[in-house]
C-alpha cells in the first residue's frame, strides 16, 4: 500500500506570492492533518480534515488555509507569504475511529521563502 | 491545554546500550499517545501507538510503556544501534482530538 505522498518536495517562493500544497493520504484513510515544523517552533498543528470536513484547527492566521476532496486528497494554501512562513509542511493521514488511530506521516514540502 | 514535555532534549550513548526516552503530558485526558522518530529533513516514521486504555505496547526491540495517571510514558529501544540516531517524538490525541507533540529528544549512538 503507498504511504502518505506530498507534492511539491521543495518550494521557493518570494514575500507576498502564494502557494499551495499537496497531501494524498493513505487509501482508505479519511483524516488529514497538517503540521508546520520549524527549528524554532518545532511542530505545530495547522489543521484537520476528515471526511471533508475541518474538524479542528490550529492558531495560524487566515492566510493559511486547506480543504479536502471527496477521495480524500488534501490541499493547504498560503496567501501573501512571509518570510517567517519558511519551514518543512507535513501532513499525515489516520485510520481508526474518526481517524483517531495511529498517524501516517508524509516526507513533507520544504518552502522556503525568499 | 495540553502541554507535552520531553526530557532530555538530547541523548548519547555508546552503541549496545539500553536507550531510555521520557515524554510527560499535564492532562490525562487522552485518547492514544504515539511515538514517532525523525531523521534530519524527513517526515515522522510511526513506531508505537498505545491506547489510553493499554499500559504498554512491543514492536521488536521498542517497547513503550503508558501510565495515564501520572501523565507519564516511556519508550525503551534495546541494545541500541547507529540506525537508532534520530530524533523520537511522542504526541497525544487530547481529549479536543488534537494531536499534541513534544520537542523531541534527539539521540546519537556511537559506534
Amino acid at each position: 500500500k503507498a504511504g502518505v505522498t506530498q507534492t511539491p518536495r521543495y518550494l521557493i517562493k518570494t514575500r507576498g506570492q502564494q502557494v499551495t500544497l499537496s497531501c494524498s493520504p493513505i487509501s482508505g484513510h479519511r483524516s488529514v492533518s497538517w503540521y508546520q515544523q520549524t527549528p524554532g517552533q518545532g511542530l505545530q498543528f495547522l489543521f484537520e480534515y476528515f471526511s471533508e470536513t475541518q474538524r479542528n484547527k490550529g492558531n495560524f492566521p487566515g492566510r493559511f488555509s486547506g480543504r479536502q476532496f471527496s477521495n480524500s486528497r488534501s490541499e493547504m494554501n498560503v496567501s501573501t507569504l512571509e518570510l517567517g512562513d519558511s519551514a518543512l509542511y507535513l501532513c499525515a493521514s489516520g485510520l481508526g475511529t474518526g481517524g483517531y488511530g495511529e498517524q501516517f506521516f508524509g516526507p513533507g514540502t520544504r518552502l522556503t521563502v525568499l | 491545554k495540553q502541554e507535552v514535555t520531553q526530557i532530555p532534549a538530547a541523548l548519547s550513548v555508546p552503541e549496545g546500550e539500553n536507550l531510555v526516552l521520557n515524554c510527560s503530558f499535564t492532562d490525562s485526558a487522552i485518547y492514544n499517545l504515539q511515538w514517532f522518530r525523525q531523521d534530519p529533513g524527513k517526515g515522522l516514521t510511526s513506531l508505537l501507538l498505545i491506547q489510553s486504555s493499554q499500559r504498554e505496547q512491543t514492536s521488536g526491540r521498542l517497547n513503550a510503556s503508558l501510565d495515564k495517571s501520572s501523565g507519564r510514558s516511556t519508550l525503551y529501544i534495546a541494545a541500541s544501534q547507529p540506525g537508532d540516531s534520530a530524533t523520537y517524538l511522542c504526541a497525544v490525541r487530547d481529549s479536543w482530538g488534537k494531536l499534541q507533540f513534544g520537542a523531541g529528544t534527539q539521540v546519537v549512538v556511537t559506534p
